[in-house]
This record gives structure tokens, sequence and C-alpha cells, in this order.
């Protein structure tokens, strides 16, 4: 059985830095892209980052170039999210998520909230 | 930059009525469109990838349609269970992903 559980989630201050990760099992990480979606309160999804199967290529969202970082450890089977200059719209809840090669991602996992506050 | 318009924003329907939603791309996006179902408090689940191709495992009630610009997800025969928002996705091959603004569905 796939699972994705995300971890992480939490308050944080205009300005600070959050880390969220995400332990994939029940399926071949490496043969999977993975994202990072996120869903603000009562709005739509949006889409925050890829990374490619062996960590080559990473893409963002305009919103959060140069603010945020996507990693993978293939040998641990994770992938994580740094969030720094966090900002009050990034508030959400966050969701990992793998893909197949040239294909949507159609496995999710239950998501972690990000609160940014003061 | 890629924009997915998708329409109506919202709708009431009948237990069996044939249900249409509609997403349009700023540009053309091939067959790079999928369909995803969210319920109330859950995480989004695949229906439809490639414009067209039902995952495992979902009801043959739905189908998705078109290719380019122009994408179309249809119920056939609107369910209880149905009742989600329904979002289109562009996942296109400059893997920058874009979906539409959503479609709550709600039965009359």
């Amino acid at each position: 059985e796939v699972q994705l559980v995300e971890s992480g989630g939490g308050l944080v201050q205009p300005g600070g830095s959050l880390r969220v990760s995400c332990a994939a099992s029940g399926f071949t990480f490496t043969n999977y892209w993975m994202s990072w979606f996120r869903q603000a309160p009562g709005k739509g999804l949006e889409w925050v980052a890829h990374i490619k199967q062996d960590g080559s290529e990473k893409y963002y969202v305009d919103s959060v170039k140069g603010r945020f970082t996507v990693s993978r450890d293939n040998a641990k089977n994770s992938v994580s999210l740094q969030m720094n200059s966090l900002r009050a719209e990034d508030t959400a809840v966050y969701y990992c998520a793998r893909a197949p090669e040239a294909r949507p991602s159609d496995s999710w996992g239950q998501g972690t909230l990000v609160i940014v506050s003061s | 930059d890629l924009q997915m318009t998708q329409s109506p924003s919202s709708l009431s329907a009948s237990v069996g009525d044939r249900v249409t939603i509609t997403c349009r791309a700023s540009q053309g996006i091939s067959n790079y469109l999928g369909w995803y179902q969210q319920k109330p408090g859950k995480v989004p689940k695949l229906l439809i990838d490639a414009a067209s191709t039902l995952q495992s495992g979902v009801p043959s009630r739905f189908s998705g349609s078109g290719s380019g610009t122009d994408f179309t997800l249809t119920i056939t025969s609107l369910q209880p269970e149905d009742v989600a928002t329904y979002y289109c996705l562009n996942y296109n091959t400059a893997r920058t992903w874009t979906f539409g603004q959503g479609t709550k569905v709600e039965i009359k």
C-alpha cells in the first residue's frame, strides 16, 4: 500500500523558516518524481514544487522561488520542503505526492498544516 | 504564464443529472490534463489523466475529453457520493503545473 506521511507543520512567525518532510513507503521511491502542493484555508489547490527521481531537476511555482527548496533522500525514501522567509500567504495545508514520469500525481499524503502568523 | 480557466465555479444538480465541467487552457497543452476530485475534508483523488484516461477504480459515470485548449469532465448520472470540488490540472512537460480554480458540485 502506498503511504505518504507528512510531518513538520506548525506555527511560525512571518519571516521565519520551517521544514516539512514526507516519508514514503509501499512503492519504489526512485521511480517517481515527488511533488509538493498546498491548499490555503477554504481555497483551491496549488502546485508548489517538484523534484526529479535523482534530484537533478527541481521546479517551483513563481511565488516561492528563492524562498523554498525541495530535496529528497532516496536512501531514506523521503522528500522535504525547506521554507524560508515565510509570509502570511504561505499559510496552508502542505501535501506531498508522487508522480509517475510525464503523469500527474496519483497518490497524496494527508497533509501538514503550516500557519504563518505573529 | 499558462492559465487554466475552469467553469462553472459551482453547480447544483439533481441525482441522476448529467453534469459537465469545462477547463480551458490559455495555450495548447496537448492532452496533459488531469481531473481531481476533492471531497470535503479529504485528500484530492486523481480521476482522469491524459485528458480521458480513467484511473483504476473510478466509476464509469466519470469521463473526460478534449485536447489542445478545451477539456471537459462529465458525470453522466450524478450520485450523492459525487458531492465534491473538482479541479483540472495541467501537467505540461515544462514541469510547472497549474490547477483550475475548482468547481464545487452539490446536490439540488
